[in-house]
């Protein structure tokens, strides 16, 4: 049974780039979290998605926006990149829809650096 | 706001002593979660304790749970150099809007 998986595992970008994270749940999850960690700080919440809509969302800006798909996997995107961007960005998988109530299974995340 | 405040922020003890870690959360939950995270690493879940529960083991983990504090503790026994890692609760239930990690409890267990 394949655990929540990310990729890549890491990338480098410049200032004002777009980027493009991906996640496939575990299987049998249906609901994906993304988050943020900046070095040294904890997982900051970006948003939520379920049934291929967004559910729940974070202190961030327009920039961040996401997809899922029908088979559940899920895409982050950052336009505009800026240097504070850079940061491991996790994903989480959870079973039985969206809110905060289950335990969440975490990817190995994406290491992004904005040069 | 914020919720999961973790402490102490850095623990050091050698092997076999027992670490203590704290969390304090600001609303009410349907449970509290724990999780461990190894550098630059996914989180992996622990232990999960709900709301009507005080006290919950896992091996050598213990994790309490005080509602009237808003409030939980991790307890891990026997430590061993494979637990040095960066601890984080996160207090599930509400809306994960309002929900984030906080700066979790960095262990070093010395061999």
């Amino acid at each position: 049974d394949a655990g929540v998986t990310q990729s890549p595992t890491h990338l480098i970008k410049t200032r004002g780039q777009q980027v493009t994270l991906r996640c496939s749940p575990k299987s049998g999850h249906d609901t994906v979290s993304w988050y943020q960690q900046a070095l040294g700080q904890g997982p900051q919440f970006i948003f939520q998605y379920y049934e291929e809509e967004e559910r729940q969302r974070g202190n961030f800006p327009d920039r961040f926006s996401g997809h899922q798909f029908p088979n559940y996997s899920s895409e982050l995107n950052v336009n505009a990149l800026l240097l504070g961007d850079s940061a491991l960005y996790l994903c989480a998988s959870t079973p039985g829809g969206p809110g905060g109530a289950d335990t969440q299974y975490f990817g190995p995340g994406t290491r992004l650096t904005v040069l | 706001s914020q919720q999961g405040e973790e402490d102490p922020q850095a623990l050091s003890i050698q092997e076999g002593e027992n670490a203590t870690m704290n969390c304090s959360y600001k609303t009410s939950i349907n449970n509290l979660q724990w999780y461990r995270q190894n550098s630059g690493r996914g989180l992996v879940h622990l232990i999960l304790i709900r709301s009507n529960e005080r006290e919950k083991h896992s091996g050598r983990l213990r994790v309490t749970l005080d509602t009237s504090k808003k409030s939980s503790s991790l307890l891990i026994t026997a430590s061993r150099a494979a637990d040095t890692a960066s601890y984080f609760c996160f207090a599930g239930g509400t809306s994960y809007g309002k929900l984030t990690f906080g700066q979790g409890t960095i262990l070093t267990v010395h061999p």
